[in-house]
């Protein structure tokens, strides 16, 4: 089925420890980005993409990278992971065009809850 | 910067009830505002959006909302809740000009249904 795709499901790390979450769309969408979702907090951008190669900081960035080597894939990753990142992480994609007709309505995936020990 | 406000981070509702959830938005330029639920383990779904067509804007579920410039509000609504209506709603907000990238959402309203 098309869509975006996120692995792993679920996750446990050790303190210092380093992981890539993947994410895979397959509708051409331009446009990817990666939220973390805390209790009482909502979500959060974390990074995101509005093409390959390009990649840029959303609102809670410290701790993670990204890379976007190519239009479908978007893997986030933590280089030491640490407590205050477990987390739910949902990657969400954009179809192209801007104004009312593409206005910003996100495809998201079912999420890769992590936990760090 | 782009804000929404969900009052209530829990509504509780009977089945058949009317359902509000409400969303202010902060904003010096005209938004695009957006209702998005989540059900348990799930990723997030668009209920409806706000686009500056018209302000009454209906979506899926037989769940509509209001676009209100004066009180700068996008309250959801629903005639008669249905136990399937329980899950979590984000309102979100982004807008036209700029970098309109960027969706910014509430804190989430959790709604559940008692029979």
């Amino acid at each position: 089925n098309a869509g975006v795709t996120q692995t792993p499901k679920f996750q446990v790390l050790k303190t210092g420890q380093s992981m890539t979450l993947q994410c895979a769309q397959d509708m051409n969408h331009e446009y990817m980005s990666w939220y973390r979702q805390d209790p009482g907090m909502g979500l959060r951008l974390i990074h995101y993409s509005v093409g390959a190669g390009i990649t840029d900081q959303g609102e809670v960035p410290n701790g993670y990278n990204v890379s976007r080597s190519t239009t479908e894939d978007f893997p986030l990753r933590l280089l030491s992971a640490a407590p205050s990142q477990t987390s739910v992480y949902f990657c969400a994609s954009r179809r192209p065009g801007q104004g009312a007709s593409g206005a910003n309505v996100l495809t998201f995936g079912a999420g890769s809850r992590l936990t760090v020990l | 910067a782009q804000s929404v406000t969900q009052l209530g981070s829990h509504v509780s509702v009977s089945e058949g009830a009317l359902v509000l959830l409400r969303c202010n938005y902060s904003s010096s330029v005209p938004p695009y505002l957006f209702w998005y639920v989540q059900y348990p383990n799930q990723g997030l779904q668009l209920l409806l959006k706000y686009t500056s067509a018209a302000t009454l804007v209906k979506g899926i579920n037989g769940f509509e909302a209001e676009f209100k410039k004066s009180e700068t509000s996008f309250h959801l609504t629903k005639p008669s809740a249905h136990m399937s209506d329980a899950a979590e709603y984000f309102c979100a907000v982004t807008y036209s000009g700029g970098s309109n990238y960027k969706l910014t959402f509430g804190k989430g309203t959790l709604l559940t249904v008692n029979p």
